[in-house]
């Protein structure tokens, strides 16, 4: 079965610094998609970035960006120039390639903006 | 215009009624999944559906029970409530074009 593991359960960051979060999982799969969402407190969970496992470059959305190590199976999201709408839960989410597949979710990591 | 949405947002209900969750997606995604988030924020699939394909997570109670009366539509009903099923319900769906699911704005169910 496959395992998301989020060992930070808390981070903090100054605004305008870089944070990283950390997840790791296990498959056994060559192929599969990981995700980061956010949860704000206004419950919403929010699709931040998404990574294709065959794909070697680490997905980037403006401010958002992954380190994928396949072999090491691990899937970091880094926050660069943080703000104070950043503040949110985050979880990492890993889905198999085809099917109607469900995401299997980490425990989350709640993040908080220091103004 | 609300992709996925999810009725009632806040749900208070006493120990052994029966309730229901609707949930309505106009994305045209034919997969449609229920997941609960526990008091620790911990997500757990319960149910995914796709063209008439029921999966169960095999942890879930029989109490729970999805209905599909059409592919935009993924109903939860819960017989005899119990105060462990206090909790946020949110409902999701994809299509095999994306490989993200997409939440609905969840029901936070209390149980009293």
């Amino acid at each position: 079965a496959q395992t998301v593991t989020q060992s930070q359960p808390e981070m903090s960051v100054q605004e305008a610094e870089t944070v990283t979060l950390s997840c790791t999982y296990d498959t056994s799969e060559s192929d599969y998609y990981l995700f980061w969402y956010k949860q704000p407190p206004s419950r919403q969970m929010i699709l931040v970035i998404r990574q294709e496992a065959y794909k070697q470059q680490n997905a980037t959305e403006n401010r958002f960006s992954v380190n994928f190590q396949k072999a090491a199976k691990s899937f970091s999201l880094k926050i660069s120039d943080s703000q104070l709408g950043d503040a949110a839960m985050y979880f990492c989410a890993y889905r198999t390639w085809a099917g109607a597949n469900n995401l299997f979710f980490g425990t989350g990591t709640r993040l908080t903006v220091i103004p | 215009d609300t992709a996925v949405s999810q009725t009632p947002k806040y749900l208070v209900t006493q120990m052994g009624n029966d309730k229901s969750i609707k949930c309505e997606q106009n994305l045209g995604h034919d997969t449609m999944y229920w997941y609960k988030q526990d008091s620790k924020k911990f997500l757990k699939i319960m149910f995914s559906y796709n063209n008439k394909e029921l999966i169960i997570n095999e942890t879930v109670p029989n109490r729970f029970s999805p209905k599909s009366p059409d592919k935009a539509h993924l109903n939860l009903h819960i017989n005899s409530l119990e105060l462990g099923d206090s909790a946020v319900y949110f409902c999701a769906s994809r299509t095999g074009t994306y490989a993200e699911a997409f939440f609905g704005q969840g029901t936070r169910l209390t149980v009293v």
